[in-house]
């Protein structure tokens, strides 16, 4: 199974500030054949379920603000909020589906410092 | 409007069984990928299943053996068959639409299931 591992854990940034979540898998997840991560990012608020934000590592899901970005390649990737809201309070994912078992990261809890 | 709502839910002891249901409306089950993933109580998400458009499955190593996914084309319904249930089963379970090496794009609001005796 692939294991994907974010850093950090939890993360306090202020409102205007960036915030960069980091996500590693355990072997590739480019598909060579057509250039592309099978990596995703997920938002989880408190009491919902989690919203597709990114995939193929860097395209915004429709509808996401522009302040989302996503990059890396290969094993390494990142997320980036350019300049934190408050409504972007939540637990962010890192999800491969590279193969099956389609594995997630741990979580990255974000919050307002 | 696409709409997922999960049921079947609910307090079982351990060794029981349980039918999870997922009721989609907006797009066909069987044209589509659809997942099961879950989150126990202040845990991260967990993929359970998957169910492809031609009825080919994978489950989760933890699950393998013990639970079937399943649908119901006419029914436009997602089926998680649980058998052998363990206290670590316990948690909210999301059914999900998922697009071939994208992502789940659309999601339920989840039904708890409860392990304990």
């Amino acid at each position: 199974d692939i294991v994907m591992t974010q850093s950090p854990d939890s993360l306090a940034v202020s409102l205007g500030e960036r915030a960069t979540i980091n996500c590693k898998s355990s072997q590739s997840v480019l598909y060579n054949s057509i250039n592309k991560n099978y990596l995703a990012w997920y938002q989880q608020k408190p009491g919902q379920p989690p919203k597709l934000l990114i995939y193929w590592a860097s395209t915004r899901e429709s509808g996401v603000p522009d302040r989302f970005s996503g990059s890396g390649s290969g094993t390494d990737f990142t997320l980036t909020i350019s300049s934190l809201q408050a409504e972007d309070v939540a637990v962010y994912y890192c999800q491969q589906h590279y193969n099956t078992p389609r594995t997630f990261g741990q979580g990255t809890n974000l919050e307002i410092k | 409007e696409v709409q997922l709502v999960e049921s079947g839910g609910g307090l079982i002891r351990p060794g029981g069984s349980l039918r999870l249901s997922c009721a989609v409306s907006g797009f066909s089950v069987s044209t589509e990928y659809m997942i099961w993933v879950r989150q126990a109580p202040g845990k991260g998400l967990e993929w359970v299943s998957v169910i492809d458009s031609g009825g080919r499955t994978s489950y989760a190593d933890s699950v393998k053996g013990r639970f079937t996914i399943s649908r119901d084309d006419s029914k436009n319904t997602l089926y998680l068959q649980m058998n052998s249930l363990r206290v670590e089963d316990t948690a909210l379970y999301y059914c999900a639409r998922e697009i071939k090496s994208v992502g789940a794009d659309h999601w339920g609001q989840g039904t708890l299931v409860t392990v304990s005796s």
